[in-house]
């Protein structure tokens, strides 16, 4: 079945880049029926769109965070990637990796998460 | 301030009914198909309802989606302690390109 895991630090300093890789198991990245996406989840919140990726580079991003964010997506190691720069204590939150069906259409699944914590 | 507006909570009697609206407007929810999903206390969401009112493999027929226009619904029958979670709506925005989410109801059984 497939499986997503986040990987990355999960400390990150203030004004500095978080850096996160989703790895994806169980089926390939490079399907054309799928979206690969982030989410993420502050502490005691609700849900928030970071971004999406398409397997031939096409992105879409949060209006919000768009300046901020760069995603990118390595088919032949089955994996895609978040960077979000200049992180304040805003962006501490649990990230989520995960799959969209068809065009950016809902979640069907879901990483574990990995909680990121930006420090002053 | 979600562009999807959800009640922050709702509460049932076990075995009652509950239902859970999800509210947006027509660049969202009024040209597009609304997904929900379950987040259980300290899991990762799962997705509950796609496309209006279809369920995964798995969801059992409790939960039920429809959507009128501009807004969506949940529906939850024979309440279980087992389903207080939080629960999110979902769609797509064309006039921000961007996926949106409900700011959550937090579902309480009594």
């Amino acid at each position: 079945q497939l499986q997503l895991q986040e990987s990355g630090p999960g400390l990150v300093k203030s004004s500095e880049t978080l850096s996160l890789t989703c790895s994806v198991s169980g089926g390939p990245i490079s399907s054309s029926s799928y979206y690969w996406g982030w989410i993420r989840q502050p502490p005691g919140k609700g849900l928030e769109w970071i971004g999406s990726i398409y397997y031939n580079g096409d992105t879409y991003y949060n209006p919000s965070l768009k300046s901020r964010v760069t995603t990118s997506i390595d088919t032949s190691k089955n994996q895609f990637s978040l960077k979000l720069s200049s992180v304040t204590a805003a962006d501490t939150a649990v990230y989520y990796c995960a799959r969209h069906v068809a065009y950016l259409d809902y979640v069907d699944h879901w990483g574990q998460g990995t909680l990121v914590t930006v420090s002053s | 301030q979600s562009v999807l507006t959800q009640p922050p909570s709702v509460s049932a009697a076990p075995g009652q009914k509950v239902t859970i609206s999800c509210s947006g407007s027509s660049s969202n929810i009024g040209n597009k198909c609304v997904s929900w999903y379950q987040q259980l206390p300290g899991t990762v969401p799962k997705l509950l309802i796609y496309d209006n009112n279809k369920r995964p493999s798995g969801i059992p027929d409790r939960f039920s989606g429809s959507k009128s226009g501009t807004s969506a619904t949940l529906g939850i029958t024979g309440l279980q302690t087992g389903d207080e979670a939080d629960y999110y709506c979902e769609t797509w925005d064309s006039s921000l390109s961007a996926v949106v989410f409900g700011g959550g109801t937090k579902l309480t059984v009594l």
